[in-house]
């Protein structure tokens, strides 16, 4: 079966990090372009960035809101991508998804057809 | 990067088609041919229902589609039934490294 699995979610303090991780299985990890994408409550969806395959020298993009305290980073070896979160704010707080993107031919889509359950981050004092 | 204008609600009867819309700019959705729709139901992680426009990944049914003209992007469901209620988000490639969702459309099946 074709699943992604989140874990490391929690309640953290303003200022304070976290390191999210997503495990994949049942499928060639190594070949897809990974993304994270989160939802606060009550919101709607917000891509947080995401990392390429090895093919396209594994490089990362983000959202501005992001960009600077966030890092993304995959193991191939362990079929895993993370989230590493820095400088955490309020406003961080949200359900964090990974997302397997559909790679065409030698270029990811943007199409996220598999996705995790989620990990819950809450960032209050 | 602005978000894309999405309707923030739908409605129709089972049976019935309904077309949402999402408007960006010639920076994401007209640029280029990276625009996906989601289905979200309460507290489950979202579906891809399309990708690149118009294409449908393996098990979705036919009765969704999407199109794309100018700077904005439609989906459309067809024969709409009662889990078709949900949320429905479309997404762009926008550029710049950079992915952009729309703010969301409640589908209600009256």
């Amino acid at each position: 079966e074709v699943q992604l699995v989140e874990s490391g979610g929690g309640l953290v303090q303003p200022g304070g990090s976290l390191r999210l991780s997503c495990g994949g299985s049942g499928f060639t990890f190594s070949d897809h372009y990974m993304n994270w994408v989160r939802q606060a409550p009550g919101k709607g969806l917000e891509w947080v960035g995401r990392t390429r395959n090895k093919a396209k020298g594994y490089a990362t993009e983000y959202a501005a809101s992001v960009k600077g305290r966030f890092t993304i980073s995959r193991d191939d070896s362990k079929n895993s991508l993370y989230l590493q979160m820095n400088s955490l704010k309020t406003e961080d707080t949200a359900v964090y998804f990974c997302g397997r993107e559909i790679m065409g031919n030698n270029y990811g889509t943007c199409g996220m057809d598999v996705w995790g359950q989620g990990t819950t981050v809450t960032v209050s004092s | 990067q602005s978000a894309l204008t999405q309707p923030p609600s739908a409605s129709g009867s089972p049976g019935q088609s309904v077309t949402i819309s999402c408007t960006g700019t010639s920076r994401d959705v007209g640029g280029y041919n990276f625009v996906s729709w989601y289905q979200q139901h309460p507290g489950k992680a979202p579906k891809l229902m399309i990708y690149e426009v118009s294409k449908r990944p393996s098990g979705v049914p036919d009765r969704f589609s999407g199109s794309k003209s100018g700077n904005t992007a439609s989906l459309t469901v067809s024969g709409l039934q009662a889990d078709d209620e949900a949320d429905y988000y479309c997404t762009s490639y926008g550029g710049s490294n950079n992915l952009v969702f729309g703010g969301g459309t409640k589908v209600t099946v009256l």
